[in-house]
């Protein structure tokens, strides 16, 4: 158990819908980072907050959006979905932003689109 | 897009048998790289954060080198078990703009017959 939690852990939804996926960090951690998994592709990162802003954005859509609290939980909102964003959606956190620290993956958000 | 390939995608051994594997990475702006090993059904877990040219780490049987002027890392495994089978991922991060986004490569697929 990394102690990074993830709700909910299976959704299954319809195209065109909206979904909010969270995530809670290790205790002490500040930094939070969202990655998709797709069948044909490797982790891809999306965004990184750091004690509530975002640090770094990656392949992350228009559609997608995310932000952190200041408990420090992370949501990413999921709207206007395709059938392509169907993935398995991980949250990592680290004690800092920096890439010197591990990441603490937690154990990810099944999201089926159909 | 920063490309970091891992080679082979696959590797089959047998128990006992000792392994290793490449992670290739850009030579220039390196800040740091991140080993993680990821089984089936559970979420990645981190093994080392490598950040200095000529590191050795070492974890139980697991070890790494890095090579920051060639960009490359050797992950390697003596005498390999089982519950060594697992993909073996590579992360790569970027001094600059993007520091903080990992870079990942599509992992090694390790598979040790008993």
């Amino acid at each position: 158990d990394s102690g990074v939690t993830q709700t909910p852990k299976h959704l299954i939804t319809a195209t065109g819908q909206r979904v909010t996926l969270r995530c809670s960090p290790r205790s002490g951690d500040l930094s939070v980072y969202w990655y998709q998994q797709s069948l044909d592709q490797g982790l891809q990162f999306l965004i990184q907050y750091y004690n509530g802003e975002e640090r770094a954005k990656g392949n992350i859509l228009e559609r997608f959006s995310a932000q952190q609290f200041p408990d420090l939980h992370s949501e990413l909102n999921l709207s206007s979905l395709e059938l392509g964003d169907s993935a398995l959606y991980f949250c990592a956190s680290s004690p800092r932003g920096a890439g010197h620290y591990e990441q603490y993956f937690g154990p990810g958000t099944r999201l089926t689109v159909t | 897009i920063l490309n970091v390939e891992q080679s082979p995608q696959s590797l089959h051994v047998q128990e006992g048998d000792s392994t290793n594997f490449t992670c290739s990475f850009p030579s220039s702006n390196f800040y740091a790289l991140h080993w993680y090993r990821w089984e089936t059904a559970k979420s990645p877990e981190a093994l080392f954060v490598m950040t200095l040219n000529g590191d050795e780490k070492k974890k139980g049987r697991i070890s790494a080198t890095l090579n920051t002027k060639e960009g490359y890392s050797y992950l390697y495994i003596k005498g390999s078990q089982p519950e060594d089978s697992a993909t073996y991922l590579c992360a790569f991060i970027a001094r600059g703009s993007t520091l903080g986004r990992l870079y990942f490569g599509r992992g090694t697929q390790l598979t040790v017959w008993p």
